[in-house]
């Protein structure tokens, strides 16, 4: 079974910068979440989708991310313009439903924000 | 305030030896799931157990073990005989069900030596 896809795997870009990250989640999984990793930290959630809509986006710095899943399948999260406190790894995971089942991550994008 | 407590923030052994993982953890919830990951070099979070509060079974897999103790809110992580491979750092992870997103430990940094 494949596991959660992410691209790219680094992007180095210059603050106020644009930048979008992808996600294909593992076949068949509802819940998709977006989770945020800076260095020596644990992962911290930003957006949670169950199917297309959104459960919870509550820590999701709504004035410069945006985050989208189309078609409850893939999908983007997007920093715009970036600042170099978002320098850090984001990992999408994905799992069955959100009840309570285990979340498989993919590999994450490590951003670096110059 | 912290849900989960990970007071340990790095561990050094030399191979063999056995190592355990501490998780204090934080809920008003009857219900909850706590879980651990593992986190290598290479970046990618590997789930390894998810156990449910109505469960306080311990439970063993391989080299690997976990002592779920609710009346001390504890879930600690023993590895038996530890490998160099086993060199990751580890996360404890706490989902209760008002959203069930994860909540992460800040981690503990585990360095097994030849």
């Amino acid at each position: 079974e494949a596991g959660v896809a992410q691209s790219p795997r680094y992007k180095i870009i210059e603050k106020r910068q644009s930048v979008a990250f992808w996600c294909n989640p593992i076949s068949g999984h509802a819940t998709l979440y977006w989770y945020q990793q800076i260095l020596g930290q644990g992962p911290k959630l930003l957006i949670q989708f169950q199917n297309n809509g959104v459960v919870d986006d509550s820590q999701l710095p709504k004035d410069r991310f945006s985050a989208e899943r189309l078609k409850g399948v893939d999908s983007t999260l997007k920093i715009q313009p970036a600042k170099l406190e978002d320098s850090a790894v984001y990992l999408c995971a994905s799992s069955l439903d959100g009840t309570g089942y285990e979340q498989y991550f993919g590999p994450g994008t490590r951003l670096t924000v110059t | 305030a912290q849900k989960v407590t990970q007071a340990q923030t790095e561990i050094s052994v030399v191979e063999k030896e056995d190592v355990t993982l501490d998780c204090v953890y934080e809920t008003r919830d009857t219900t909850y799931y706590l879980f651990w990951y593992k986190q290598p070099p290479s970046g990618e979070l590997v789930f390894l157990i998810r156990r449910n509060s109505f469960d306080e079974q311990n439970e063993i897999s391989g080299r690997y073990s976990w002592n779920f103790q609710k009346s001390t809110s504890s879930f600690n992580f023993t590895i038996t005989a530890s490998q160099v491979v086993d060199s990751a750092v580890y996360f404890c992870a706490l989902s209760e069900p008002n959203d069930y997103k994860l909540s992460f430990g800040a981690g503990t940094t585990v360095t097994v030596r030849a």
